[in-house]
């Protein structure tokens, strides 16, 4: 089943604990990126990536990192967390970049950061 | 920045009545998406509509585009107790990255 899975789905930290939520895609996409959903403000782009090694800021990349090594995984990083970043995270993958490409999304992390 | 904005921001109809709701954009686009996320799930594709076209189908939903005035709107007919979701419109800039709205959330009444 084509899908894009991320983990952890539930997570509640500390400030200043280093995590990472996984993301990993089995469709071959080139495009993937990471989001932030919090009320009333839609989806902000934190991170994406157009392919292995490429990555770019999105618009809302501060606090957050991200790397692309493999084709099918995008993990992103918290290294010092902090409350401002308790939100609900969806890893997206696409064929390629490009709004004429459907997007498939993720169940979602929900992040506590405490 | 946001480029698309859904209207009504919350919308509640009786089950089997159509439901309508609306995106509004700034500027020249490529490419109009429309998706559905069920509460604290990830969103699903539900259509895309380009920049050269004006009406699309699929089963219950029907999406016009109505690129003078920088509008969409998105038709459920016959609303059913599962179309109870959030729905987000996303368009480009022109360019390749999509930009979302902050949705119209849609609750049916039995």
């Amino acid at each position: 089943e084509a899908q894009v899975t991320q983990n952890p789905r539930y997570l509640i930290t500390v400030t200043g604990k280093k995590l990472t939520v996984t993301c990993s895609q089995n469709m071959n996409h080139e495009y993937m990126s990471w989001y932030r959903q919090d009320p009333g403000l839609g989806l902000r782009q934190i991170y994406y990536s157009m392919n292995v090694e490429v990555t770019d800021k999105g618009d809302v990349p501060e606090g957050y990192k991200v790397s692309r090594k493999e084709k099918r995984n995008f993990p992103l990083i918290l290294e010092s967390p902090s409350p401002n970043q308790t939100s609900l995270y969806f890893c997206a993958s696409s064929p390629r970049s490009g709004s004429g490409n459907t997007i498939y999304f993720g169940e979602g992390s929900w992040l506590t950061v405490v | 920045s946001q480029q698309g904005e859904e209207d009504p921001q919350a919308l509640s109809i009786q089950e089997g009545e159509n439901a309508t709701m609306n995106c509004s954009y700034k500027t020249s686009i490529n490419n109009l998406q429309w998706y559905r996320q069920n509460s604290g799930r990830g969103l699903v594709h539900l259509i895309l509509i380009r920049s050269n076209e004006r009406e699309k189908h699929s089963g219950r939903l029907r999406v016009t585009l109505d690129t003078s005035k920088k509008s969409s709107s998105l038709l459920i007919t016959a609303s059913r107790a599962a179309d109870t979701a959030s729905y987000f419109c996303a368009t480009d800039e022109g360019n390749y990255q999509l930009i979302w709205g902050a949705g119209t959330k849609l609750i049916i009444k039995p």
